[in-house]
């Protein structure tokens, strides 16, 4: 079975840009999630969706950063404009169980803002 | 609030060698979760194992297996005979409660690197 897969594996992109990172979850998996990982705050989640709709998105970090879920098979999450603060690597995850349960991560999208 | 830490940034272990990462959690939950995760260097987060804090026996999974400890709040990882590809970083995670959201969410402590010596 395919797992979590994201697009791109790595984004190089001028401050004031717009980025797109794109997440397809596991079939069947009725959350999805978005992390940040950076050295200095480890894993961070961002927000997570249960049936495409946004359940908890208080880790946003600001109103430059935007996810959405159109179905259950694609999700994005989008930065405008982008900053040389937003250089991280950023993870969509799925899980059967929800936020308490196992989740299966993607490979990630590594982004370099400069 | 709950609360993972992992207090060994980095550890050695010799090929074919048992190793034991350490990770010691806090919580109020009567029922509660805890999870590893494996992050090779080429960045992906891939899930080992879980433990159910009520689950009676040790959680194990081929080479992985959990030293679960309950009264001093404590789920040890034991990988058993210790292969190079192992070496990568490990994460121990647990749902934690937001006191601001209402909302449990996976909190996860800050990662030992293992390296596997041959």
């Amino acid at each position: 079975d395919a797992g979590v897969i994201q697009s791109p594996r790595h984004e190089v992109t001028e401050m004031g840009q717009e980025v797109t990172l794109r997440c397809k979850p596991i079939s069947g998996h009725d959350y999805l999630f978005w992390y940040r990982q950076t050295m200095m705050r480890g894993l961070e989640l961002l927000i997570y969706f249960n049936n495409n709709v946004p359940i908890d998105d208080s880790g946003m970090p600001e109103d430059r950063f935007s996810a959405k879920m159109p179905n259950a098979s694609f999700s994005t999450l989008k930065i405008q404009p982008s900053e040389p603060r937003d250089s991280a690597v950023y993870f969509c995850a799925s899980s059967q169980f929800g936020p308490a349960g196992p989740q299966h991560f993607g490979d990630g999208t590594r982004l370099s803002i400069l | 609030a709950q609360k993972i830490t992992q207090t060994q940034p980095g550890m050695f272990v010799q090929e074919k060698e048992a190793v034991t990462l350490d990770c010691t959690y806090d919580t109020s939950d009567q029922s509660y979760g805890l999870f590893w995760y494996k992050q090779p260097s080429s960045g992906e987060m891939i899930f080992l194992i879980y433990q159910g804090s009520y689950d009676e026996q040790n959680a194990t999974e081929g080479r992985y297996s959990l030293n679960f400890q309950k009264a001093r709040k404590s789920a040890n990882l034991v990988i058993s005979a210790s292969q190079l590809g192992d070496s990568a970083m490990y994460f121990c995670a647990m749902p934690a409660f937001n006191m601001d959201t209402g909302r449990r969410a996976l909190t996860f402590g800050s990662g030992t690197r293992l390296q596997v010596q041959p």
